[in-house]
């Protein structure tokens, strides 16, 4: 079983729409989870950091459920712009700062 | 803003070869890490440094080794490059010799690697 699992999607998303998706992790230590977000053939950019009380970020809402180990990112009002792959990033414990990585999923968001 | 930067975006070498990957950062960040990325597979990491001269094995070490002999720098490099090692390498940075929590990494342009 991967370390961290996203649906690959694409989820394609009607602009001004409100999308929605899960990232599952297997080691019920972690203590750190992040949204990434990258865009096609460019680097990885830090999106939001994820709180254990959930936390909001303009149009972006991040929960964390560490009783079913998964983090949820929801995009509100969508934008074209907003298309892009979302990459799911759990730091793993112990671990002088390691990151574990999902493979992303793709959000398409059409006119 | 953390600056991370790659010496190349995009680098053609032959089977073989050994090829050097530079990456610089300008945030005095203890932490630098090299991941490769490929289709479907996500990042994986190669190596990590936490401090000058010291360097860990991260999933995928074999094939590699790093250098860290100045805070700011991490090199990576392919000893003997193959066909299998074409792909697109990051290096990212972060703060903290300590273990802390929500210290986020900050990523380089990358570097596409094509090994002919």
């Amino acid at each position: 079983r991967k370390e961290v699992e996203q649906d690959p999607g694409p989820f394609n998303v009607p602009e001004g729409a409100t999308v929605a998706f899960n990232c599952t992790y297997s080691n019920s230590a972690s203590q750190s989870f992040f949204w990434y977000r990258q865009d096609c053939r460019k680097e990885p950019k830090l999106l939001m950091s994820v709180y254990s009380s959930g936390n909001e970020d303009g149009r972006f809402t991040a929960q964390l459920n560490r009783a079913s180990q998964y983090i949820s990112l929801l995009i509100r009002d969508s934008k074209l712009s907003d298309s892009a792959t979302y990459l799911c990033v759990v730091k793993k414990p112990d671990s002088w700062g390691k990151l574990q990585f999902g493979a992303g999923t793709q959000v398409v968001v059409t006119p | 803003d953390v600056k991370v930067t790659q010496s190349s975006r995009y680098l053609v070498k032959r089977t073989g070869e050994k090829v050097f990957l530079e990456c610089v950062q300008d945030m005095d960040h203890e932490n630098m890490f090299w991941y490769r990325q490929d289709p479907g597979l996500g990042l994986r990491l190669i190596y990590f440094s936490y401090d000058v001269k010291m360097k860990e094995k991260g999933d995928i070490p074999e094939g590699y080794s790093v250098s860290r002999e100045k805070k700011e720098r991490f090199s990576l490099i392919l000893e003997s490059a193959s066909t299998n090692q074409t792909s697109m390498y990051l290096c990212a940075s972060s703060l903290g010799i300590l273990d802390r929590d929500h210290q986020p990494q900050h990523f380089g342009d990358g570097t596409r690697l094509s090994i002919l």
